[in-house]
């Protein structure tokens, strides 16, 4: 499978918990994505880290990336119901042209009010 | 700016008819992207175009799977005599990187279900 790894696959927190989600990736990279998607949904954009960036902050995510590791984490603080979705990690392929992403399997979030 | 639109958001139909999906991209986006997404999935590259040009193809599109984007604006995916393990959601992305925006903006999709 191209599909990059994602765990935990599901997690479940009380709002006003930080979640933490992680990725791993196979190939070298243009840059890491995340988007989350809402159930019955697309995919919405959340935030860009570069590769030669290790840490980077918007709002209340912060993502962090390890290129030796070939893996990212995403973290959402003081998290709100309004959370609740599926998170992905993409990698942007350093590889080709077309600049495609190769989606991680996801992360579904719940969190409970 | 609209956003990426997709249409029909469901399909159904029987295994062996063909369907059409269509995909209107943000206007000034010369890129163009499908992706397919199963039950608990991440979504998986079907193929691309700058402009009119389909520059890459996933070995996932087999030959029953034929998309065009005639003059560079909207596309269309075609699947011909499907399968039931066509049923997924098919999804179209839009960029528009020359101006140095690298994320890709989705549609909501084409659900398909093949009975």
């Amino acid at each position: 499978s191209q599909q990059g790894e994602e765990d935990p696959q599901a997690l479940s927190i009380q709002e006003g918990e930080n979640a933490t989600m992680n990725c791993s990736y196979k190939t070298s990279i243009n840059n890491l994505q995340w988007y989350r998607q809402n159930s019955g949904r697309g995919l919405v954009h959340l935030i860009l880290i570069r590769s030669n960036e290790r840490e980077k902050h918007s709002g209340r995510l912060r993502v962090t990336l390890d290129t030796s590791k070939k893996s990212s984490s995403l973290l959402i603080t003081a998290s709100r119901a309004a959370d609740t979705a599926s998170y992905f990690c993409a990698s942007e392929t350093r590889m080709d042209s077309s600049y495609k992403l190769i989606f991680g399997s996801g992360t579904r979030l719940l969190v409970r009010p | 700016d609209t956003g990426v639109s997709q249409n029909p958001r469901h399909k159904i139909t029987k295994r062996g008819q063909n369907v059409t999906f269509r995909c209107d991209p943000i206007s000034e986006h010369n890129r163009l992207y499908w992706y397919r997404q199963t039950l608990g999935q991440g979504p998986e590259f079907l193929t691309y175009f700058q402009n009119e040009a389909q520059l890459e193809k996933s070995r996932l599109l087999s030959d029953r799977f034929s998309a065009e984007r005639p003059k560079g604006s909207f596309s269309t995916l075609e699947i011909q005599r499907t399968e039931q393990g066509d049923s997924a959601m098919y999804l179209c992305a839009s960029s528009f990187r020359d101006r140095g925006s690298y994320e890709q903006y989705f549609g909501p999709g084409t659900r398909l279900t093949v009975t």
